[in-house]
């Protein structure tokens, strides 16, 4: 099993409408959840975290974390051409573990948006 | 500001060179990072320092050399570098190991011939 594993994509949706982008992590104790998005050609830009349960809006982008089901995911409403680029799940280590201090990414899942 | 530069932006280099790769923040983060992209590929995690010490080395050969010179610049020395070893390189800083809010730099192309 993957340590991070995201839904495979690559997503198509018509502008304006909501993208739903999903994650699952393996290890339990992870506290921390991003989400990066990265345009081709450039690097990760971080563009939401979450550390709780619950959801964690940021203009048209909304987290939500479930720590019991071990489950991310961001949903971008209003979707725009300008938003298709590659999302990355990311998860910090847990404190503690071997993986303390490293980030761990998903492979990614494209996002295009069409007008 | 959550900035983090880069230099060079592109690197061309054959196998039997020698160079450096710089990276600078002035955010006050106390943990900086190296990482390897390959096209299509998420990052991959190459050395981690905290605190201007190297916290973690995921086994990457010796032909990388990493150097914090202080809390602010972090350096990847290359040396005898393979084709395979072409790939986007990437720096990243965050107040500590704890807070995993990592922010990227631009990014240095290097390309091995």
């Amino acid at each position: 099993q993957k340590e991070v594993e995201q839904n495979s994509g690559p997503l198509s949706v018509p502008e304006g409408a909501i993208a739903s982008l999903n994650c699952t992590y393996s290890d339990r104790g992870s506290q921390s959840f991003f989400w990066y998005r990265q345009y081709s050609g450039k690097s990760p830009e971080l563009i939401m975290s979450i550390y709780s349960n619950g959801d964690k809006e940021d203009g048209r982008f909304t987290a939500q974390l479930n720590k019991a089901s071990q489950y991310v995911s961001l949903l971008i409403r209003d979707s725009q051409p300008s938003d298709s680029a590659t999302y990355l799940c990311a998860v910090l280590g847990s404190a503690g573990g071997t993986s303390y201090g490293k980030l761990t990414f998903g492979q990614g899942t494209i996002l295009t948006v069409h007008p | 500001d959550t900035e983090v530069t880069q230099t060079p932006k592109h690197l061309v280099m054959g196998m039997t060179n020698k160079k450096s790769l710089k990276c600078e923040q002035h955010m006050g983060h106390r943990a900086m990072y190296w990482y390897k992209q390959k096209a299509k590929k998420p990052p991959e995690l190459m050395f981690v320092y905290s605190y201007e010490k190297l916290s973690i080395n995921e086994s990457v050969p010796s032909r990388f050399s990493p150097e914090c010179p202080n809390s602010s610049l972090l350096n990847l020395h290359l040396h005898a570098l393979q084709p395979e070893d072409s790939a986007l390189y990437l720096c990243a800083s965050s107040q500590g190991l704890a807070k995993g809010e990592q922010y990227f730099g631009p990014g240095t192309r290097l390309t091995v011939t």
